[in-house]
């Protein structure tokens, strides 16, 4: 079993939708936890960090972890075409390991 | 800016041939890592460095060399590329290891035939 799964979509959802991507994970270790957002040709660009369990919430998007069951997710709202990326979420223990990204696009 | 840079962009080479690929960040962070992502397989930790002249092996080391003279530069080196080596190269930063996340460079695509 992987340390970080993630469903690879792609997904694809029309302007103003709600966006629900999740990973699982399965090292107990972990105690940090990411959302990198990565536009095509580009590196990988840090877009949520939560620590431990719990919520937190920037503009449209929310990240959300659950260690009791070792799910986390990120959401977004009112969704737009500038959106349109691949999502990897990562997890830390020190060293960061990461799912393998969900490509998602946002249809005007 | 803060930033990481890396060079080149992109690189087409033949086997057997050296390389080094360039990476150098302005932020004055401890540690500096190199992964390769490919398609299917997602970003995969090829080696990291904790400071300077400190590295160490990551997930898929086989095939390359690092080295950190100083605090602003990792290069990367491939001393005999092979055709498994093509891939999407990045190179990242980080004041304080993987758990507050890692600022990444825009990429380096290299082709190996």
């Amino acid at each position: 079993q992987k340390e970080v799964e993630q469903d690879p979509g792609p997904l694809s959802v029309p302007e103003g939708a709600i966006v629900s991507l999740n990973c699982t994970y399965s090292n107990s270790a972990f105690q940090y936890f990411m959302w990198y957002r990565q536009y095509s040709r580009k590196g990988p660009e840090l877009l949520m960090y939560t620590y431990s369990s719990g919520n937190k919430e920037d503009g449209r998007f929310t990240a959300q972890v659950d260690k009791s069951s070792k799910y986390i997710s990120l959401f977004i709202r009112d969704s737009q075409p500038s959106d349109s990326a691949t999502y990897l979420c990562a997890c830390s223990n020190y060293k960061l390991t990461f799912g393998k990204g969900t490509l998602l696009t946002v249809n005007p | 800016e803060a930033q990481v840079t890396q060079n080149p962009r992109y690189l087409i080479t033949v086997t057997g041939k050296k390389l080094t690929v360039t990476c150098s960040q302005n932020m004055n962070h401890e540690y500096m890592s190199w992964y390769r992502q490919d398609p299917g397989l997602g970003l995969r930790q090829i080696y990291y460095s904790m400071n300077v002249e400190v590295t160490d092996k990551g997930d898929v080391p086989e095939g390359y060399k690092v080295s950190r003279k100083e605090k602003r530069n990792f290069p990367l080196i491939l001393e005999s590329p092979s055709p498994n080596q093509t891939s999407l190269y990045f190179c990242a930063s980080s004041l304080n290891g993987g758990n507050y996340g890692y600022t990444f460079g825009s990429g380096t695509r290299l082709t190996v035939v």
